[in-house]
């Protein structure tokens, strides 16, 4: 059983514009939600995260939005640019357990 | 530098034969994961460990074996009782505690992509 889902497998975007990626959870007990940036045939990489005690972070062009009640995250991309076309992944967890949940991914693409 | 090095990239396996994927870290890191992408599924965890000598598994655990002897490395070895073993294969390292500093949780070495001969 899926405990995080990007339902959404790809988006594109024009060059310039704001990319919105969803995620939704399951679990009310999660607390600590990231977001990681994927490159084909690389590892993932730390982009943004957000603890449950707060509704909205941001870092540069990248903000992470929290919706406790709705048990729903959207990472905000703007404006979009090139190089931000990749494969976006959510990730939850609780404080102290070090043990991420990963989404199914979506892949963004910006179009010039 | 440091990070995660991760060897081979690419790797070929045979049908019943056992292989093993390298992870080693210079991040003085003393939690280490290992994680299966499938196309559509994200990210899997396969085996972690938290400290050298001890490790757990994983959600999908089932045809895998690992071993942490020393705190850079934690080889995972894919047995012949793996029946799907084609996918591309993270390793990663993260801080203890870094849970609660707002900081980043992992990171990830560059990936092993195995295929089945």
């Amino acid at each position: 059983d899926q405990q995080v889902k990007q339902n959404s497998p790809s988006l594109s975007v024009q060059e310039g514009r704001i990319s919105i990626l969803n995620c939704d959870y399951t679990n009310s007990m999660f607390d600590y939600f990231l977001w990681y940036k994927k490159y084909p045939a690389e590892g993932p990489t730390f982009l943004i995260s957000i603890s449950s005690i707060k509704d909205k972070n941001e870092d540069g062009r990248f903000t992470v939005f929290l919706n406790k009640s709705a048990k729903h995250l959207s990472l905000h991309i703007v404006p979009s640019q090139p190089g931000d076309s990749a494969v976006y992944f959510c990730a939850t967890t609780n404080f102290g357990n070090e043990k991420l949940t990963f989404g199914t991914g979506t892949r963004l693409t910006i179009i010039p | 530098d440091g990070g995660i090095t991760q060897s081979p990239k690419y790797l070929f396996r045979k049908e019943g034969q056992n292989v093993t994927l390298s992870c080693e870290q210079n991040l003085n890191h003393d939690a280490m994961y290992w994680y299966r992408q499938d196309p559509g599924q994200g990210l899997r965890l396969i085996y972690y460990s938290q400290i050298v000598n001890d490790f757990q598994k994983g959600d999908i655990a089932e045809g895998y074996s690992v071993s942490r002897e020393k705190k850079e490395s934690f080889p995972l070895t894919v047995t012949s009782a793996q029946k799907n073993p084609t996918a591309f294969y993270l390793c990663a390292s993260s801080r203890p505690g870094s849970t609660s500093g707002g900081n980043e949780k992992l990171f990830f070495g560059s990936g092993t992509q195995l295929s089945v001969l």
